[in-house]
């Protein structure tokens, strides 16, 4: 049972170009989340996934889109990455939508723009 | 408003001592205030949360104090031990998140406990 697993660990960018960060989860959750940590702002929520097939917008989805690709699978793109999107990033996921469910996060990409 | 604010963004204790960490929100419809533990270069994990219909929860040497009036609620870490070294978020349930699992969490605070 490995829990939330993202990929890659690392990965440098430059400016302009395009990525795809990768999550699943094998604990059968219907919901699914993207955050972005920096420093001295904690965890800010980018995009979620309440269930399979919807997904909506957080606190800052300016410049990411996702794709729920099936209950496991949860992507984050970056089109054309900016020095700002610098960060950590973490993709979580909980039994369900409910405010009290417990999410478990994966262990981040750290992703540079230059 | 949808904003959690914590306090101190750092802090360092004694092996044995008492650690503290603060959180303060605005909006009384917050009804769900977990604390998540990360240590460096793995994601956080759920360490304790609470309920404001209840003043406190303890978890062994974890303790959340919740104070509804003043609309703060704080970590203590009792008999603080240097495997407690780590970021504390604190965090909390805005209102309407009931279908959405959305969280607020505050700034972060990065603890060290000296042997």
């Amino acid at each position: 049972n490995a829990g939330v697993t993202q990929t890659p660990k690392f990965q440098v960018l430059k400016t302009g170009q395009s990525m795809t960060l990768q999550c699943a989860q094998d604990m059968n959750h219907n919901s699914m989340y993207w955050y972005r940590q920096d420093p001295g702002m904690g965890l800010r929520l980018i995009y979620y996934s309440a269930s399979e097939g919807t997904t909506d917008k957080g606190e800052v989805p300016n410049g990411y889109n996702v794709s729920r690709l099936n209950k496991r699978e949860f992507s984050l793109r970056l089109e054309s990455a900016a020095p700002s999107q610098t960060s950590v990033y973490f993709c979580a996921s909980s039994e369900s939508s409910g405010g009290t469910d417990t999410q478990y996060f994966g262990p981040g990409t750290r992703l540079t723009v230059l | 408003q949808q904003q959690v604010k914590q306090s101190p963004q750092s802090l360092i204790v004694q092996k044995g001592g008492i650690s503290i960490i603060n959180c303060a929100y605005e909006n009384t419809a917050f009804d769900y205030f977990p604390w998540y533990q990360q240590f460096p270069g793995k994601g956080p994990a759920l360490l304790i949360a609470i309920r404001p219909d209840v003043s406190e929860k303890k978890e062994g040497r974890f303790t959340i104090s919740f104070n509804k009036s003043a609309k703060q609620f704080s970590l203590h870490i009792m008999d603080s031990q240097p495997g407690d070294s780590a970021t504390y978020f604190c965090a909390a349930t805005p209102p309407g998140s009931g279908n959405t699992g959305k969280l607020i969490f505050g700034q972060g605070t990065t603890l060290q406990v000296k042997p």
